[in-house]
């Protein structure tokens, strides 16, 4: 069965600490994997997006990585921001045109000061 | 910057009524979702589109129907409300299917059946 997994389910870190969250996944065929930060009573909003050839990819002080041999990805955030506290979701796309997409569950990251 | 607006925020329906939420997508996008996110639950699939007025159930089609008439509109119908259909409800649009095509979200609908 086509899973994504994400650990941990939350996570609570003082401000400008790192932080890495992690996303372990079984779908197959892989397209591609997405992260998305959900703010608290919003709309999820992409962060990165990877394809198997990837396997880094940063957005400021996100940096996401891929391994497709393993089927793992990690959310690496440097410095973390009050602004960072928000749900973090990985989603990966299923199939050769990436029609399918599998949601994980999600990590909810604090950051405090 | 794409843009994917659901009509209402916030809602609050009885029991038995119907209930309509609407979604536009002004990027021309083919694909449109609509999906229900409960705590410790993640999105759950109802329904998607992959163009006007094709439609496809999703891992949780039933109490709901959706419409798509125009290619920037997607809605989601609850026939008759249920208590069990309280929830955040999220739209989002896609260019066709492909290695690079990013989903864009709307920014909910909170729904409450009382």
């Amino acid at each position: 069965k086509n899973q994504v997994e994400q650990s941990p389910q939350s996570l609570i870190i003082l401000e400008g600490k790192n932080c890495t969250l992690q996303c372990n996944y079984t779908v197959s065929p892989f397209s591609n994997l997405r992260w998305y930060k959900q703010d608290t009573g919003r709309g999820p909003v992409s962060l990165t997006i990877m394809t198997f050839s990837e396997n880094t990819k940063s957005n400021g002080r996100y940096t996401a990585t891929l391994d497709a041999d393993t089927k793992q990805s990690s959310l690496h955030i440097t410095a973390s921001q009050l602004s960072d506290s928000a749900s973090y979701i990985c989603v990966v796309s299923e199939g050769q045109a990436g029609t399918a997409l599998i949601f994980g569950k999600g990590t909810t990251l604090s950051v405090s000061s | 910057d794409v843009k994917v607006t659901q009509s209402s925020r916030y809602l609050v329906k009885r029991t038995g009524e119907k209930v309509f939420l609407e979604c536009v997508q002004d990027m021309d996008h083919e694909n449109m979702f609509w999906y229900r996110q409960d705590p410790g639950l993640g999105l759950r699939l109802i329904y998607f589109s992959y163009d006007v007025k094709m439609k496809e159930k999703g891992d949780i089609p039933e109490g709901y129907s959706v419409s798509r008439e125009k290619k920037e509109r997607f809605s989601l119908i609850l026939e008759s409300a249920s208590t069990n259909q309280t929830s955040m409800y999220l739209c989002a649009s896609r260019p066709l299917a492909g290695l690079g095509n990013t989903i864009y979200f709307g920014e909910g609908s909170w729904l409450t059946v009382v």
